[in-house]
């Protein structure tokens, strides 16, 4: 299954609202993680299942979608959000990333 | 709390082998696989696999069968990542990442602070 992050990179100012998309090339149900990578960091994970917040993550991020089309969205971008995004399937293996989506400031 | 803690920096030259450990804490690490997960540089993630830690079967993905292999210590809580006849595009950082499983949902939600491996003459 391959996943295809749109746009590949985009510029924000802090408190804007910001959506990045992820397409899977065939049906994965909701078995699919966000997480934010900041550089020179691990990745850490956002959301699961779609739309399922992990623990801790603050509440302006939010998932959604099920099928082949998913949406990470991210409200009132604040300065420690400015970060390359990925997305990732767990409906089958191999579980494949998406190439990211890189946030910077405008 | 849970933390997975990899082994420093490795500079190796092409051909030799490496081995890189991520030692567990903070729960009882035969409950929940280990994933690895390459990041060359500049690049995304690339999932290379995982490893049961309950029956110690590994899993690898296309791409990364024959000179990688996946081991563990359950007496140490610790996973092992061995890379053997180095080659230059070798040259990423490798995390490890513990694979949770609820409510029928995957995640990965504890990852290694990742391994940079270096393979030049």
């Amino acid at each position: 299954i391959q996943l295809t992050q749109s746009p590949s990179s985009l510029s924000a100012s802090v408190g804007d609202r910001v959506t990045i998309t992820c397409r899977a090339s065939q049906g994965i149900s909701n078995y699919l993680a966000w997480y934010q990578q900041k550089p020179g960091e691990a990745p850490n994970l956002l959301i699961y299942g779609a739309s399922t917040l992990q623990s801790g993550v603050p509440s302006r991020f939010s998932g959604s979608g099920f099928g082949t089309d998913f949406t990470l969205t991210i409200n009132s971008l604040q300065p420690e959000d400015f970060a390359t995004y990925y997305c990732q399937q767990f409906n089958n293996y191999p579980r494949t990333f998406g190439q990211g989506t890189k946030v910077e400031i405008k | 709390q849970v933390q997975l803690v990899q082994s420093g920096s490795e500079l190796k030259k092409p051909g030799a082998s490496v081995k890189v450990s991520c030692k567990a804490s903070g729960y009882t690490f035969t409950t929940k696989p280990i994933n690895w997960v390459r990041q060359a540089p500049g690049q995304g993630l690339e999932w290379m696999g995982s490893i049961n830690t309950n029956t110690e079967n590994p899993s690898y993905a296309q791409g990364f069968t024959g000179r990688f292999v996946f081991s563990l210590d359950t007496s140490v809580s610790t996973a092992y990542l061995e890379i053997i006849n180095l080659e230059a595009e070798d040259t990423a950082v490798y995390y490890c990442a513990r694979e949770t499983r609820w409510d029928l949902q995957d995640r990965f939600d504890s990852w290694g602070q990742g391994t940079l491996v270096t393979v030049s003459s």
